[in-house]
């Protein structure tokens, strides 16, 4: 068990719709990483948080959005979703500690289908 | 542009027949390379943390090294539960300074009894 609490696991949607993917990152750890993961491609960094700030930016669509709030959950948000949108959607928290660096951890994932 | 490329893309072993996995790396500023191990439908399962060429650190049958250019994750030995993919990625400062995690694509490893 990583720590990184994902939910739901599971979800099934049709095509136009709205979700939202929370996660509750380690104990103590203030950065918030989001991540796509389809059948055909690898893991591909949408965006990350910093104690509540935007800090990094990746291959993320208009249609999603994603903030990290004061207890440091974050949600990520996707909208008008389309078939192409289904994959495996992970969240990863980070801490530093000086005598091992950064350590990135991930949660199990939530599946998203869109039919 | 920061780019990780891992190969190869599937490797099969028999039980007992050791291997490395190559993480050929192009960053902007390397903070980090890290391994990690996925089964399917699982999130990344941490392994290593190297950050200086030289830098070698091991765990049971797996160890890794890292190169000012790639890192290796040899695997001696193998056992049939080693069956998994295994990624590689790098922490990198981006042109704005703010750090980023750059995913390879995998090997897929599978370890025959």
């Amino acid at each position: 068990d990583s720590g990184v609490t994902q939910t739901p696991k599971h979800l099934i949607t049709a095509t136009g719709q709205r979700v939202t993917l929370r996660c509750s990152p380690r104990s103590g750890d203030l950065s918030v990483y989001w991540y796509q993961q389809s059948l055909d491609q690898g893991l591909q960094f949408l965006i990350q948080y910093y104690n509540g700030e935007e800090r990094a930016k990746g291959n993320i669509l208009e249609r999603f959005s994603a903030q990290q709030f004061p207890d440091l959950h974050s949600e990520l948000n996707l909208s008008s979703l389309e078939l192409g949108d289904s994959a495996l959607y992970f969240c990863a928290s980070s801490v530093y500690d000086r005598g091992s660096g950064n350590t990135i951890y991930f949660g199990e994932g939530s599946w998203l289908t869109v039919v | 542009e920061d780019q990780v490329t891992q190969s190869p893309e599937a490797l099969r072993l028999q039980e007992g027949e050791s291997s490395s996995l190559n993480c050929s790396y192009t960053v902007s500023g390397l903070r980090g390379l890290f391994w990690y191990r996925q089964d399917p439908g699982k999130g990344p399962e941490f392994l290593f943390t190297l950050y200086s060429a030289g830098e070698e650190k091991e765990k049971e049958r797996l160890k890794a090294t890292l190169t000012k250019k790639e890192s290796f994750l040899h695997i001696t030995a193998p056992k049939p539960e080693d069956s998994a993919t295994y990624l590689c990625a790098v922490l990198s400062t981006g042109y704005s300074s703010a750090s980023k995690i750059i995913f390879g694509s995998g090997t897929r490893l599978s370890i025959r009894p």
